[in-house]
């Protein structure tokens, strides 16, 4: 079992652009979440997707923005990107339901 | 808000001494609890769980009880392990585990 995985590992990109991250979630899970954990900070919840709908959302503007796909592997959007972006994105799945999260390894991003 | 607070680091301890990470929440509903532990070069693991009142969670030697009375959540150990430094993070979930909030981290340096 692979467990979470998470594409890319690292990622730079200017102000302005747009960036998509990827993930795919541990076998038999269902449920998939994003974090967006900043430098020596806890990780902050963006939004969690099940059966491809965005099921709950944290404190995060519009241009965070995601899609889980039939296979419920999921990406993450984020447009107009800032320098505040930069941070490593992580992605967590799980069983429907279950507090039992799996994180993956997380994709660093850093705007310039 | 929904919020964790837990207590700043480093914490820095000699092997086998004694360790308390504090740690509080505030929360509409009946949130259940965890501490998550991340070691160094590796990605955030569940350590322990409890999700209702008085129930502690457990796990290699590290316990944590849920006080509703005093909204806590402190992570204990009675003697500690050079193994064990790691960040540790304070985190609740709402709405059936479907979104979760993190504390900040607080790393803990043991020394031999």
């Amino acid at each position: 079992d692979a467990g979470v995985t998470q594409s890319p590992t690292h990622l730079i990109k200017t102000r302005g652009q747009q960036v998509t991250l990827r993930c795919s979630p541990k076998s038999g899970h269902d449920t998939v979440s994003w974090y967006q954990q900043a430098l020596g900070q806890g990780p902050q919840f963006i939004f969690q997707y099940y059966e491809e709908e965005e099921r709950q959302r944290g404190n995060f503007p519009d241009r965070f923005s995601g899609h889980q796909f039939p296979n419920y592997s999921s990406e993450l959007n984020v447009n107009a990107l800032l320098l505040g972006d930069s941070a490593l994105y992580l992605c967590a799945s799980s069983p429907d339901r279950s507090y039992e999260q799996y994180f993956g390894p997380g994709t660093r991003l850093t705007v310039t | 808000g929904d919020s964790v607070t837990q207590m700043e680091g480093p914490v820095t301890l000699s092997e086998e001494a004694f360790l308390t990470i504090n740690c509080t929440y505030t929360a509409t509903g009946y949130p259940s609890l965890f501490w998550y532990v991340q070691y160094p070069g590796e990605g955030l693991q569940l350590l322990l769980k409890a999700t209702k009142a008085d129930d502690k969670g457990s796990n290699k030697g590290f316990e944590a009880t849920y006080r509703k009375e005093t909204t806590s959540f402190h992570l204990e150990k009675g003697s500690v392990q050079v193994s064990d430094s790691a960040v540790y993070f304070c985190a609740l979930s709402l709405y059936n585990f479907n979104k979760f909030y993190f504390g900040s981290g607080t790393k803990l340096n043991v020394k031999p």
